[in-house]
């Protein structure tokens, strides 16, 4: 089962900026979050993923609390080509079945003009 | 260009039959997964391999075969005791089973059961 829990769906207006909340309240100390977003009918695209430090590159942000139960995935200004599933994913590093990706239902994020 | 193909976009068959479904990459990635995906819901792991010649099963594997004779391709077969094989198949491969590799997908296999 997926680890994490997201908000089904959200809406954002062109150009402002999309927060995207997930919560992993049981991640463990070696597990990081990875984020994904799947745009309808095609593969899931990596976005950024981090451990606890916060990251940037050039599609996102992701801000990752102290305590490392959530973590925040912001897009500085959407688009509507940013309409999409986007999946917040936590992987373990044991290998084996543990690094394998596992999905949940994700949050549908809805770009309005 | 680098990356990972699957084909066909769209595939249909007949209750009854198996179907192979294919996915190539020339990223020179070790693992390679399957994932299956249906309407509204999230990917669920069909199986997945870390090496050649060797794969282990995902969460939902009956019904289903792979092979793993190159490092390129990793086909999936949809046998006939898949009992509701219509979905959305999407394969993926990474540089190994590791913490800070990504996985790159493949544009998927839409596969109806007619």
């Amino acid at each position: 089962d997926a680890k994490t829990t997201q908000p089904t769906s959200m809406d954002c207006a062109e150009g402002r900026a999309a927060n995207l909340p997930c919560n992993h309240s049981t991640i463990s100390g070696n597990e990081y979050v990875y984020w994904y977003r799947q745009i309808h009918s095609q593969g899931p695209q990596y976005i950024i993923h981090g451990l606890k430090n916060n990251e940037t590159n050039e599609m996102a942000s992701l801000i990752i609390t102290e305590d490392r139960k959530s973590s925040t995935l912001i897009l500085p200004h959407a688009t509507l080509r940013d309409t999409a599933v986007y999946y917040c994913i936590v992987r373990g590093n044991y290998g084996g079945s543990q690094g394998n990706l596992i999905f949940g239902k994700g949050t549908k994020l809805s770009v309005k003009p | 260009d680098g990356g990972i193909t699957q084909s066909p976009k769209y595939l249909f068959r007949k209750e009854g039959q198996n179907v192979t479904l294919s996915c190539e990459q020339n990223l020179n990635h070790d693992a390679m997964y399957w994932y299956r995906q249906d309407p509204g819901q999230g990917l669920r792991l069909i199986y997945y391999s870390q090496i050649v010649n060797d794969f282990q099963k995902g969460d939902i594997a009956e019904g289903y075969s792979v092979s793993r004779e190159k490092k390129e391709s990793f086909p999936l077969t949809v046998t006939s005791a898949q009992k509701n094989p219509t979905a959305f198949y999407l394969c993926a491969s990474s540089i190994g089973n590791r913490i800070y590799t990504e996985a790159f997908f493949g544009q998927g296999t839409r596969l109806t059961v007619v």
